[in-house]
C-alpha cells in the first residue's frame, strides 16, 4: 500500500524557515518523480514543486521560485521542502504526492493527508 | 501566467449526466496538456480520477471518463450517484515547466 505522510508544518513568522518532510513507503521511491501541491482551505490546490527520481531535475511554481527547495534522499524514502523567506500568502495545507509509475512529472496519483503551514505575526 | 478556467458549480440529479470542463487561456486544450482530474470532499486529500486525458485509475469508477470537447478537457460523470457530490479539480501541464490547477467546480446532486 502506498504511503505519503508528511510532517514539519507549524507556525512560523513572515521571512522565516520551515523544512517539510514526507516519507513515503510502498513503492520503489527512487523511480518516481514526487510533487509537492499546497492549498489554502476551501481554495483549490496550487502546484509547487517537482523532483525527478534521481532529484537530477527540479522545477518550481513561479510563486516560489528562489525562496523554496525540493530535494530527495532515496536513501531514507524522504521527500524535502526547504521554505525560507517565508510570507502570509505561503499560508496552506502543504501535500506531498507521488506521479504515475514510468510517468514524467505531470501526474499525481497518490497524495497524503497534508501538513498546515502558517504564516503570521 | 496560464489560467485554467472551470465551472465554478454545476449541479445534476442522480441518475444523470453532467459534463465539467477545463479551459486553459494559452488556448485549446491537447493531449499534450495532460489533463488529470481530482475529486475533493471535505476534510479530505484530492483524490486522482482521470490521468492524461482519458486514463481512469484502477479505482476510478466506470461512470467516470475523461476526453477533449471543443477545445477543453472535459469530465463527464455518466449515471451520477450521491457520492460524487464534490469539488472537482482538473490539472493541466503548461508550456514549459509549470502545472496549473483549474479553479474547480463544485458539483451538486439534487
Amino acid at each position: 500500500e502506498v504511503q505519503l505522510v508528511e510532517s514539519g508544518g507549524g507556525a512560523v513568522q513572515p521571512g522565516g524557515s520551515l523544512r517539510l518532510s514526507c516519507v513515503a513507503s510502498g513503492f520503489p521511491f527512487s523511480s518516481h518523480w514526487m510533487h509537492w501541491v499546497r492549498q489554502v482551505p476551501g481554495k483549490g490546490p496550487v502546484w509547487v514543486s517537482r523532483v525527478n527520481g534521481d532529484g537530477s531535475s527540479t522545477n518550481y511554481a513561479d510563486s516560489v521560485k528562489g525562496r523554496f527547495a525540493i530535494s530527495r534522499d532515496n536513501i531514507k524514502n524522504t521527500l524535502y521542502l526547504q521554505m525560507n523567506s517565508l510570507r502570509a500568502e505561503d499560508t496552506a495545507v502543504y501535500y506531498c504526492a507521488r506521479d504515475l509509475t514510468g510517468g514524467s512529472g505531470h501526474h499525481f496519483v497518490f497524495w497524503g493527508q497534508g501538513t498546515l503551514v502558517t504564516v503570521s505575526s | 501566467q496560464t489560467v485554467v478556467t472551470q465551472e465554478p458549480s454545476l449541479t445534476v440529479s442522480p441518475g444523470g449526466t453532467v459534463i465539467l470542463t477545463c479551459a486553459s487561456s494559452t488556448g485549446a486544450v491537447t493531449r499534450g496538456y495532460y489533463p488529470n482530474w481530482f475529486q475533493q470532499k471535505p476534510g479530505q486529500a484530492p483524490r486522482a480520477l482521470i490521468y492524461s486525458t482519458d486514463n481512469r485509475h484502477s479505482w476510478t469508477p466506470a461512470r467516470f471518463s475523461g476526453s477533449l470537447l471543443g477545445g477543453k478537457a472535459a469530465l463527464t460523470l455518466s449515471g451520477v450517484q450521491p457520492e460524487d457530490e464534490a469539488e472537482y479539480f482538473c490539472l493541466l501541464s503548461s508550456a514549459g515547466d509549470q502545472l496549473v490547477f483549474g479553479g474547480g467546480t463544485r458539483l451538486t446532486v439534487l
